[in-house]
């Protein structure tokens, strides 16, 4: 069983376009997270969300909004690609977002986007 | 700002012989520390944490990390390399999400580690 699943697996774009990519966990968690992964393979994270609620917003570009329809489910979009988006995003969820993050985070096996 | 420093970016062993994986941290807090390991084309995975309590912690697949308050380090090490464990390891710290309450991870920039037969 597949814990946290991410679809699409690859998407390779051109630059301009609107691109949604989906995040589904089955784990019963409340906190989900977006991060991103550079080619330089740097991770930080993006978004997190809580019950539905976006409670870390990172400094990212107006053109990625998150959107969490449902506590398992939290799908980025991102409208305008651009070069510099080319990267692995990576979903990811725990149990509860508290400050010490004592609940492990669970990844996703991540979205490669190529934008070109 | 907290933050965590990996020293050294490829780190290559023979197979049988002595992993150790460098971390430093910064904090001026008593920080919380992990560390994940990324198999290729995989998400990141939980090998272990420091929160409190013992210094030495234990995690999965045999790996260990020290936490050396006095060094500001938590080095990743394993006693006998495998082949299996070739992977990019990153270790992270807990930091404030600014303006929030929440904690977030923090990663270092991530080691290479290659297991030669």
């Amino acid at each position: 069983d597949t814990a946290v699943s991410q679809t699409p697996k690859y998407l390779v774009t051109q630059m301009g376009n609107d691109k949604s990519i989906k995040c589904e966990q089955n784990l019963g968690h409340d906190t989900m997270y977006w991060y991103k992964q550079d080619s330089k393979k740097f991770l930080k994270i993006m978004f997190s969300y809580n019950n539905k609620e976006l409670i870390i917003n990172e400094t990212v570009p107006n053109r990625f909004s998150p959107k969490s329809p449902d506590k398992a489910h939290l799908n980025l979009h991102i409208n305008s690609l651009e070069l510099g988006d080319s990267a692995v995003y990576f979903c990811a969820s725990s149990q509860d977002p508290g400050f010490y993050l004592i609940y492990e985070q669970y990844f996703g096996p991540g979205t490669r986007l190529t934008v070109t | 700002a907290q933050s965590v420093t990996q020293l050294g970016s490829h780190v290559s062993v023979s197979e049988g012989a002595l992993v150790l994986l460098r971390c430093n941290y910064s904090s001026s807090v008593p920080p919380y520390l992990f560390w994940y390991v990324q198999y290729p084309n995989q998400g990141l995975q939980l090998l272990l944490k420091y929160t409190t309590g013992a210094t030495l912690v234990k995690g999965i697949n045999g790996f260990e990390a020290e936490f050396k308050k006095s060094e500001t380090s938590f080095h990743l090490t394993k006693p006998s390399a495998h082949m299996s464990d070739a992977a990019e390891y990153f270790c992270a710290v807990i930091t404030n999400a600014g303006g929030t309450s929440y904690g977030k991870l923090t990663f270092g920039q991530g080691t290479i580690l290659t297991v030669h037969p």
